[in-house]
């Protein structure tokens, strides 16, 4: 089992939607947990960061994590067509897959 | 605050020729760390310096890769005898000295394409 494990997607939406991405993670001693957003042919872009359990928002995103089903998540409110990225979730050295979201405007 | 930069940007090189990217941290991070990423694939971790000391190294850094960072400044990774395998964006990425997990922050990338 991958250390950081996310759905590739495509995700496709509408503007104006609420999107939720999600990871699993599979050590239980990790505590930081980050997202980043990634546009094509660029280097990811930190977006937040969450230390162990519990929420964290700023402005239309919002990051949860869930230790004790070693589950994260990535909300984000009133999608925008400048949010289609790729969304990686990460923690400690190990980065997920990414997620790739498409807004439709 | 300038960011993490890297050099250059884009390589095309023949199969088995050397190549070498360059690395400036963020100033007043002791740490810095390289990865690569494939289409499609999150980054993945090959090393990872604190100050001049490598630390930490992945499996996935083979023989042929050797990654420095004299005085603790830049750093440079060196792919010998490239092969078509190693055609992948190299990042570069730096943090201040906190705990380790803690938020890291990339450089655009060296595109590096092996023919």
């Amino acid at each position: 089992q991958k250390e950081v494990e996310q759905d590739p997607g495509p995700l496709s939406v509408p503007e104006g939607a609420i999107v939720s991405l999600n990871c699993t993670y599979s050590n239980s001693a990790f505590q930081y947990f980050m997202w980043y957003r990634q546009y094509s042919r660029k280097g990811p872009e930190l977006l937040m960061y969450t230390y162990s359990s519990g929420n964290k928002e700023d402005g239309r995103f919002t990051a949860q994590v869930d230790k004790s089903s070693k589950y994260i998540s990535l909300f984000i409110r009133d999608s925008q067509p400048s949010d289609s990225a790729t969304y990686l979730c990460a923690t400690y050295l190990v980065f997920g897959k990414g997620t790739r979201l498409s807004v439709i405007a | 605050d300038t960011g993490v930069s890297q050099n250059p940007r884009h390589k095309i090189t023949k199969r088995g020729q050397n190549v070498t990217f360059r690395c400036d941290p963020i100033s007043e991070h002791n740490r810095l760390y390289w990865y690569r990423q494939t289409l499609g694939q999150g980054p993945e971790f090959l090393t990872y310096f604190q100050n001049e000391a490598q630390l930490e190294k992945s499996r996935l850094l083979s023989d042929r890769f050797s990654a420095e960072r004299p005085k603790g400044s830049f750093s440079t990774l060196e792919i010998q005898r490239t092969e078509q395998g190693d055609s992948a964006m190299y990042l570069c990425a730096s943090s201040p000295k906190v705990r380790l997990g803690n938020t890291i922050y990339f450089g655009e990338g060296s595109w590096l394409t092996v023919v």
